[in-house]
């Protein structure tokens, strides 16, 4: 069955723009959650989302969001970018946020470049 | 704010040689232990979910096991092989309501040596 699939792989974008980046689970999974990966940080969960609703979400400031459509597809948003947001960011997806032990699949991840 | 600590950061080592790596968390805050496998420009894997004291997890040359009580995680891989080059991530599910949240270690990075 496909994987996890996020869209697009890099892009580049200038200090103040803003961003969208698309991930589709594998089908029937319904939890989708989002991290960001810096050399510095490692990986750093933003937020998870389940049946179109944001159950949990991580430190990180009002300028990143996201969202869940009906068909289980999420996208995550982040507004007015700063040097700082360059990252590679990665989805996961989970067959529920319940059951964790049927553990998580990652996407290959988009990898941000804030000029 | 949970700490996920592995050790050690990196390890070089030869091909054939056994090799293990610990991954530590806050015991009071326990429901699942997960390892991936993250080689360079790919997604990470998943290698074992761990729920239980005492879990012991086998896939391959790669086996783990699970100490709650006391906060622990080893990962042990048996006869490395250039292919097993990669980072070695754990990851904690803390329970409650950390719905989707994973909280990562640093990763060790395995080199192994032909």
């Amino acid at each position: 069955k496909a994987g996890v699939t996020q869209t697009p792989r890099y892009l580049i974008k200038t200090r103040g723009q803003q961003v969208t980046l698309s991930c589709s689970p594998i089908s029937g999974h319904r939890s989708v959650s989002w991290y960001q990966q810096t050399p510095g940080q490692g990986l750093q969960f933003l937020f998870e989302y389940f049946s179109e609703t944001q159950r949990n979400k991580g430190n990180f400031p009002g300028r990143f969001s996201g969202r869940q459509f009906s068909n289980s597809r999420s996208e995550m948003n982040v507004s007015t970018l700063e040097l700082g947001d360059s990252a590679l960011y990665l989805c996961a997806s989970s067959f529920t946020s319940m059951h964790w032990h049927y553990g998580y699949t990652f996407g290959s991840g988009t990898r941000l470049t804030v000029v | 704010i949970l700490n996920v600590e592995q050790s050690p950061q990196s390890l070089h080592v030869q091909e054939g040689d056994s090799t293990n790596f610990t991954c530590s968390f806050p015991s009071s805050n326990f429901y699942a232990l997960h390892w991936y496998r993250w080689e360079t420009a790919k997604s990470p894997e998943a290698l074992f979910v761990m729920t239980l004291n005492g879990d012991e997890k086998k896939k391959g040359r790669i086996s783990a096991t699970l100490n709650t009580k006391e906060g622990y995680s080893y990962l042990y891989i048996k006869g490395s092989q250039p292919e097993d080059s990669a980072t070695y991530l754990c990851a904690l599910n803390a329970g409650g309501t950390s719905y989707g949240k994973l909280t990562f270690g640093q990763g060790t990075i395995l080199t192994v040596h032909p």
